[in-house]
């Protein structure tokens, strides 16, 4: 079953603009990821955030995450249309070692 | 970081056959990971396949629909079986450096329509 969901399903917006994605979960986590994916291929790792984090940065993408609310979302500043691809959160839970789950993924187009 | 290719890239396979998937990682891992993507979907997780151990699958999937092998620690295959309709998907695998729950890292997938 998917332990998080993601909004929006689908966002467009104008190159050098930001782009905002959120995801939700439902049950206590290790930490949260976020994976990116082109046109059908295989999944890129962006970044990690822990759950004792609260915010964590990699380049132009800011990855925020709120425990209390179970909630996280991941900016990209200044969209290239390279950016253009799927973006799935993905949970490392607290009770299990061994597995991730994925959410169902924002798709962003960034038009030039 | 580990780099890990996928053979094939994709396939158009007829009902009641089989496919093979390969995965072959450029460093020894422990853990490796089958996902299905079905079109427009998000990933579920089919099975985690360490070496040396039976795969273990996720609820819904079997392993005589999914058989898994493991022989060493730098490949895996998965097979399906039986093919209807409902398989066409992309089929991934993964590793993980540091245990199933940290960054895993990705093959290029394979794509794959049954008619």
């Amino acid at each position: 079953s998917q332990q998080g969901e993601e909004d929006p399903q689908a966002l467009s917006i104008q190159e050098g603009e930001n782009a905002t994605m959120n995801c939700s979960y439902k049950t206590s986590i290790n930490n949260l990821q976020w994976y990116r994916q082109n046109s059908g291929r295989g999944l890129v790792h962006l970044i990690l955030i822990r759950s004792n984090e609260r915010e964590k940065h990699s380049g132009r993408l800011r990855v925020t995450l709120d425990t209390s609310k179970k909630s996280s979302s991941l900016l990209i500043t200044a969209s290239r249309a390279a950016d253009t691809a799927s973006y799935f959160c993905a949970t490392g839970l607290k009770t299990s070692y061994d597995k991730v789950i994925f959410g169902p993924g924002t798709s962003l187009s960034v038009i030039p | 970081s580990a780099v890990i290719s996928q053979k094939p890239s994709r396939d158009i396979c007829q009902r009641g056959t089989s496919l093979t998937i390969q995965c072959q990682v450029d460093s020894q891992v422990t853990m490796m990971f089958w996902y299905r993507q079905q079109p427009g979907q998000s990933l579920t997780l089919i099975a985690t396949a360490n070496q040396g151990s039976e795969a273990t699958y996720e609820s819904g999937f079997v392993i005589d629909k999914f058989p898994i092998s493991r022989p060493n620690l730098t490949f895996s295959t998965l097979t399906v079986s039986n093919m209807s309709p409902e398989d066409s998907s992309i089929y991934l695998c993964s590793v993980s450096l540091a245990g199933g729950r940290e960054t895993q890292y990705f093959g290029p997938g394979t794509r794959l329509l049954v008619l």
